[in-house]
């Protein structure tokens, strides 16, 4: 398999559930990165890792906690969500994090949080 | 307050015409913008790339054009055709290791 896969594809919870998004890359790329997309918005950058290491954390709310056990899979637990959470949320990889490396982008996670 | 704007949220064109999407921005500091298309059930994908010290970048039938005067820049697709109908997003960047802000996006739709 090639390019950004993300998995589930569609995912409803509860506010008290807990529940993780999956992004996997076969690129062979350094940066993995999590944005969201709610109606109507722009793409939010939400958070950036390079070599498995964080580099940004755009202010997200601590309900959202990312994990990057390898330069090739990157997670985004989910608990305690509200329903303004319900959003497209996208996985892209880069080389590495400069602007002119291109971002390849997952299909994107539709969640909605009931 | 959004940075990068993309005020039209559609734009409908005929077959074999151009299409142009324009793209305006408010923060000066923005030296490399993206165009990026998007098709339901998939991820955005790369178009086409400017450095602010270039006015315009062809790639086929894709050109940008870049108006740092008028912090603009638009996506001009010639001709177009009925494959070209997604969501085009525009983006920019400030800096070598800077994020990228995204508007909006447009919905082109092109009419066989």
């Amino acid at each position: 398999e090639t390019g950004v896969t993300q998995t589930p594809r569609h995912l409803v919870m509860g506010m008290t559930n807990k529940k993780s998004l999956k992004c996997e890359q076969h690129l062979g790329h350094n940066a993995m990165y999590w944005y969201k997309q709610s109606a109507k918005k722009p793409l939010e950058l939400m958070f950036v890792y390079s070599l498995e290491e964080r580099v940004e954390n755009n202010s997200v709310p601590s309900r959202f906690s990312p994990e990057c056990p390898n330069s090739s899979h990157l997670f985004l637990h989910l608990h305690t969500l509200q329903p303004e959470d319900s959003a497209l949320y996208l996985c892209a990889s880069s080389q590495d994090t400069l602007t002119t490396d291109t971002q390849y982008f997952g299909p994107g996670t539709r969640l909605t949080v009931l | 307050d959004q940075q990068v704007k993309q005020n039209s949220p559609s734009l409908s064109v005929q077959e074999g015409r151009i299409s142009i999407l324009n793209c305006d921005y408010t923060n000066s500091m923005f030296d490399y913008f993206l165009w990026y298309k998007k098709y339901p059930a998939e991820g955005p994908t790369f178009l086409i790339s400017i450095s602010s010290i270039k006015d315009k970048n062809e790639d086929g039938r894709f050109t940008v054009f870049l108006n740092k005067s008028a912090k603009h820049l638009s996506l001009h697709i010639v001709p177009s055709q009925p494959g070209d109908s997604a969501v085009y997003f525009c983006a920019a960047s400030a800096g070598a290791n800077s994020k990228l802000t995204f508007g909006k996006g447009i919905t082109l739709s092109v009419r066989p």
